[in-house]
């Protein structure tokens, strides 16, 4: 069975820092495409970064380039969501996917809230 | 940055109707679109990719249809379980983006 599963959300002030995991399981890891994408609350999702299987090619929205990193470790089928000076347009919860065309499947998220 | 927009907002339905939802890009996408369908409390759920190719279990009273800027969900006869939010999302350009969703309510 095709399976992600996000770790790593939280409380965080706003000009801080969280790293998000997503854990992958049930297909050649390496030989996909993986994204994140967020929502925030009792909002529509919005696409934020996207890798390629390799990890050699990497995207970001404008909303976060610069303060977010992604990055893969295809050794432990893990992908990774590296967010800096956070702000309080960042609250939201972060779905990882399989692909960066469509998305499928989704992980189940995980929240991220950011205090001012 | 393609901008996706969904029609109507919020759909009033009973079970066993027919349902159509819209969505257009303001810009041309090819066939590089898919839809979703969220449940409150739910990650989302592909259903249609390539504008009209159902996902694996997508049962076939989902259909896409469309190409270029225009495109179309059919549920051909609304099940109690279908009531959701659906999203399209445009797959041709980065960034990847998506509508604002259409929220299917029981009428």
């Amino acid at each position: 069975d095709v399976q992600v599963l996000e770790s790593g959300g939280g409380l965080v002030q706003s000009g801080g820092s969280l790293r998000l995991s997503c854990a992958a399981s049930g297909f050649t890891f390496s030989g996909y495409a993986m994204s994140w994408v967020r929502q925030a609350p009792g909002k529509g999702l919005e696409w934020v970064s996207a890798i390629s299987g390799s990890g050699g090619s990497t995207f970001y929205a404008d909303s976060v380039k610069g303060r977010f990193t992604i990055s893969r470790d295809n050794s432990k089928n893990t992908l990774s969501l590296q967010m800096n000076s956070l702000s309080a347009e960042d609250t939201a919860v972060y779905y990882c996917a399989k692909g960066f065309t469509y998305f499928d499947p989704w992980g189940q998220g995980t929240l991220v809230t950011v205090s001012s | 940055e393609i901008v996706m927009t969904q029609s109507p907002a919020t759909l009033s339905v009973s079970p066993g109707e027919r349902v159509t939802l819209s969505c257009r890009a303001s810009q041309s996408v090819s066939s590089n679109l898919a839809w979703y369908q969220q449940k409150p409390g739910q990650a989302p759920r592909l259903l249609i990719y390539g504008a009209s190719t159902r996902a694996t279990g997508i049962p076939a009273r989902f259909s896409g249809s469309g190409s270029g800027t225009e495109f179309t969900l059919t549920i051909s006869s609304l099940q109690s379980e279908d009531f959701a939010v659906y999203y399209c999302q445009q797959y041709n350009n980065w960034p990847r983006t998506f509508g604002q969703g259409t929220k299917v309510e029981i009428k």
